[in-house]
Formats: structure tokens, sequence, C-alpha cells
């Protein structure tokens, strides 16, 4: 079962540079998240999307974008990467919005 | 909107001792709950969960969770601990919406020998 699975695992970036961090899952769930970690602060919503087609803004969704293509797939795209974008982003996804979440291992994002 | 509250940034606790994370949430209905465990470098796997019911939930692990509505909290415990339990444990509610989850900020669980 590979359930969320979430690439890269690693990654350093210059100021100013972009990237898309990957996410699949495999399970047939409608609604997929993105959230990122902070130290001491929990995890906060970045976008989510409940169905192909549809994504809305989380609570800190600056400086990030997301598409939902397809009911598998959630990439989260990084247009000009700066500092206070270092973190752990993890994506997750759920059958419905009220149920328990499958979490990815996570991509630890480092820019410098 | 909803929010959660971990009071407790580090708990230090010995190996075979009894262990209660504390977890208190604001929701203005009956809310989804969950006790989330993160061990170093890795994802979040779930523990337990209440939507209704019996207020005290069972989860994986040996842990287990006492819903209170009168206090606001859903306590996490378990009856003795192994070193094995040491990691960061998070607490998150889910309303009506599909917006998923709101996390409390952890607590970090440590394990003496």
């Amino acid at each position: 079962n590979a359930g969320v699975t979430q690439t890269p695992k690693f990654r350093i970036l210059k100021i100013g540079q972009s990237m898309t961090l990957q996410c699949a899952q495999d399970m047939n769930h409608n609604y997929m998240y993105w959230y990122r970690q902070d130290p001491g602060m929990g995890l906060k919503l970045i976008y989510y999307s409940v169905g192909a087609g549809i994504t809305d803004k989380g609570e800190v969704p600056n400086g990030y974008n997301v598409s939902r293509s397809t009911t598998e797939d959630f990439p989260l795209r990084l247009e000009l990467a700066a500092p206070s974008q270092t973190s752990v982003y993890f994506c997750a996804s759920s059958l419905e919005g009220a149920l328990e979440a499958f979490f990815g291992q996570g991509t630890r994002l480092t820019v410098v | 909107a909803q929010s959660v509250t971990q009071p407790d940034i580090h708990i230090t606790v010995s190996e075979g001792a009894s262990l209660e994370l504390r977890c208190n949430y604001s929701y203005g209905a009956t809310p989804y709950l969950f006790w989330y465990v993160q061990s170093p470098g890795q994802g979040l796997q779930l523990l337990l969960k209440y939507f209704s019911g019996d207020t005290l939930v069972q989860g994986i692990k040996g842990f287990e969770a006492e819903f209170k509505r009168s206090q606001s909290s859903f306590n996490l415990r378990k009856p003795a601990v192994h070193w094995s339990d040491a990691a960061e444990y998070f607490c998150a509610v889910v309303g009506g919406g599909a917006d998923g989850l709101t996390f409390g900020k952890g607590t970090h669980l440590i394990i003496q020998p």
C-alpha cells in the first residue's frame, strides 16, 4: 500500500528559484491538503482540494500555488523561493473532509 | 473557527510510568477530534479519533483518550510508556467544512530510562 507519496524528500533551493513538490495518493480520496510544519508551530494549512479541478486557499497560501488535474495528484508550486519558505511540507488526503487524514512522509525544504 | 491548545510543549516521563497529554479545543458544535503521533523525520500517524458515542476511545499502541465536553478537552493517556513512545504528539480537530484538520502546536514527549 503506497498511500500518500511525496517527492522529493529533501531539497535545497536558492532564493528566487522555483520548484514543484509532488504529491500522489492511490486511495481514491477526494480531499487533499498541503501543510507546512515549522518548529513549535504545529501544522498550518497552505491549500486544499475537494476534488479534481477544485482548489482553495488555507491559512498560509501566500507564495504558493496548487493544481488538481486528477484525483491522484496534488502538486504544490513555489514560484519565487524565499527563506521564509524553509519548512517541512506535508501532503495529506482524506476520503471526506470530516474524516481522518493520511499523511505523506514529508519534504524538507531549505531556501538559502 | 476552530482552534486547539496543547498547553505542554515538552513532557518528560520515565519508562513504565503513566502518561497524560493535554488537549483543549474550541469549536461551536460537536467536534471530530484526533490524536496523531510523529516520530523523528516521519510523517504523521493516526493514534485514535473521536466522532461520537462512547467518550473513551481506544487507539493503537495502547493509547486511549477521553472526550469531555464540559471541559472542551480530549486528553491522551497511556498506562505505561515505552522508550519507543518518544515522539511529537499532535491533537487536531475538524469542523464541518472541507478545510481539513486544525492542529495544536504539539507536545514533545521524552522518555527517561
